[in-house]
């Protein structure tokens, strides 16, 4: 259980094109997604987190026009990098917050998608 | 900024050898996970361990957790040339999770 996938794996775009990565909870729901993003041999910094049917959370530094996130299900949410540009090149990752029992909740994470801008 | 501090930042030993990680972190946290990451790959869960917990392992993996000193530790024994990868540790606090820096371990045949 407690899968979560990510479509697409991988994406190459020309610049100033929109590219619009999903996120999907396969067995549980998940209230709260969690958006990051992985630059060459360095660690995931969290962008922004997204609660089902709300405004998403941005993290300081991070572009909420550029960096567009819908949750619109308790099972999908999608981050769009519109107008992108080759210094938007990296690996998103998201992840989705499961409960278990006990009460507890944690995170589960996609197997991530590779945006190449050219 | 970043809640995590890994070191080492790079490790290579020879196969059969033990690899250990060590994970600092600043406030309190609710659990700390250990992820694995082989080259451009996405991440690969490998324990939690939580803030009431001091040990715990799972295979060839030993983590352990000292709170009043903020870290962790991840112990690999009997490595083998498969366990070369980069391993994150991850604090989690409330709904937020905070990835370290990352250790880059290669594991020579």
């Amino acid at each position: 259980g407690a899968v979560v996938s990510q479509h697409p794996s991988r994406v190459i775009c020309k610049s100033g094109t929109s590219v619009k990565i999903e996120c999907r909870s396969l067995d549980f729901q998940a209230t709260t997604m969690f958006w990051y993003r992985q630059f060459p041999k360095q660690s995931l910094m969290l962008m922004a987190t997204s609660n089902e049917g709300s405004k998403a959370t941005y993290e300081q530094g991070v572009e909420k026009d550029k960096f567009l996130i819908n949750h619109a299900s308790l099972t999908l949410s999608t981050l769009t990098v519109t107008s992108a540009h080759p210094e938007d090149s990296s690996f998103y990752i998201c992840s989705a917050e499961g409960g278990l029992a006990g009460g507890t909740y944690e995170q589960y994470f996609g197997p991530g998608t590779r945006l190449t801008v050219t | 900024s970043q809640q995590g501090e890994e070191d080492p930042q790079a490790l290579s030993i020879q196969e059969g050898e033990n690899a250990t990680m060590n994970c600092s972190y600043k406030t309190s946290i609710n659990n700390l996970q250990w992820y694995r990451q082989n080259s451009g790959r996405g991440l690969v869960h490998l324990i939690l361990i939580r803030s009431n917990e001091r040990e715990k392992h799972s295979g060839r993996l030993r983590v352990t957790l000292d709170t009043s000193k903020k870290s962790s530790s991840l112990l690999i024994t009997a490595s083998r040339a498969a366990d070369t990868a980069s391993y994150f540790c991850a604090t989690a606090r409330d709904q937020k999770v905070t990835f370290g820096t990352g250790t880059k371990l290669q594991v020579i045949p």
